[in-house]
């Protein structure tokens, strides 16, 4: 069963550094992997997806790398700013008849002060 | 996404209640979701549909009921509602090949079952 693990599970930085959030994945048969932002009262938002045939992504600031035979992904987040402050998850996606599905990985809150 | 809505956005109901939590789309997607989030656990799938007859069970299905009224609607029910349903749930809708989809998410419902 794929499990998906994010790590750390909290984290808070001053404005202006540059951060690594980690994904890590116990299955290595993915199809792709999702980065989403996720703000309180709202939904969630997807900012990048690596395929399995990719190493990274690039998305202004964010940059999500992918190693899939060791599990792992990171989201680097270049001079970070308060309005960064959000939950960020990853999701792995695995094919199923017709459809997409995704695990979720169980989260890293972000908060950036000033 | 303003073009998913879900209502409520937060409901308390006691043990044994039946509840609807109801989602919208405007956004004319055939696929349509409905994952719950609980602390520490990520998000997880509780039903899918592809279309308005296409129904199909989540990982985490029991206690739980849907019905696609339409292409635009998608709703979850509590049978009879237990406290560790409590929980955020997130309908979302699916556009794209198998593989290439990108899902968007409404805002959420905020369920708590004393």
């Amino acid at each position: 069963k794929q499990e998906v693990t994010q790590i750390p599970a909290a984290l808070s930085v001053p404005e202006g550094e540059n951060l690594v959030l980690n994904c890590s994945f116990t299955d290595s048969a993915i199809y792709n992997l999702q980065w989403f932002r996720q703000d309180p009262g709202k939904g969630l938002t997807s900012l990048l997806l690596i395929q399995s045939s990719q190493r990274e992504q690039t998305s202004g600031r964010l940059n999500a790398s992918l190693d899939k035979s060791s599990g792992r992904s990171t989201l680097y987040i270049a001079a970070s700013q308060p309005g960064d402050s959000a939950t960020y998850l990853c999701a792995v996606r695995r094919l199923s008849y017709n459809t997409d599905k995704l695990i979720f990985g169980t989260g890293t809150r972000l908060q950036v002060f000033p | 996404d303003a073009d998913v809505t879900q209502t409520p956005r937060n409901r308390i109901t006691k043990t044994g209640k039946r509840i609807m939590l109801e989602c919208s789309q405007t956004k004319g997607h055939d696929r349509m979701y409905w994952y719950r989030q609980d602390p520490g656990l990520g998000l997880r799938l509780i039903y899918y549909s592809f279309d308005v007859k296409d129904i199909n069970k989540g990982e985490i299905s029991d206690g739980y009921s849907v019905s696609r009224q339409a292409q635009a609607k998608f709703s979850l029910s509590l049978e009879s509602a237990i406290p560790n349903q409590t929980a955020l749930y997130f309908c979302a809708t699916g556009q794209g090949r198998v593989g290439q989809e990108t899902q968007y998410f409404g805002p959420g419902t905020r369920l708590l079952v004393l």
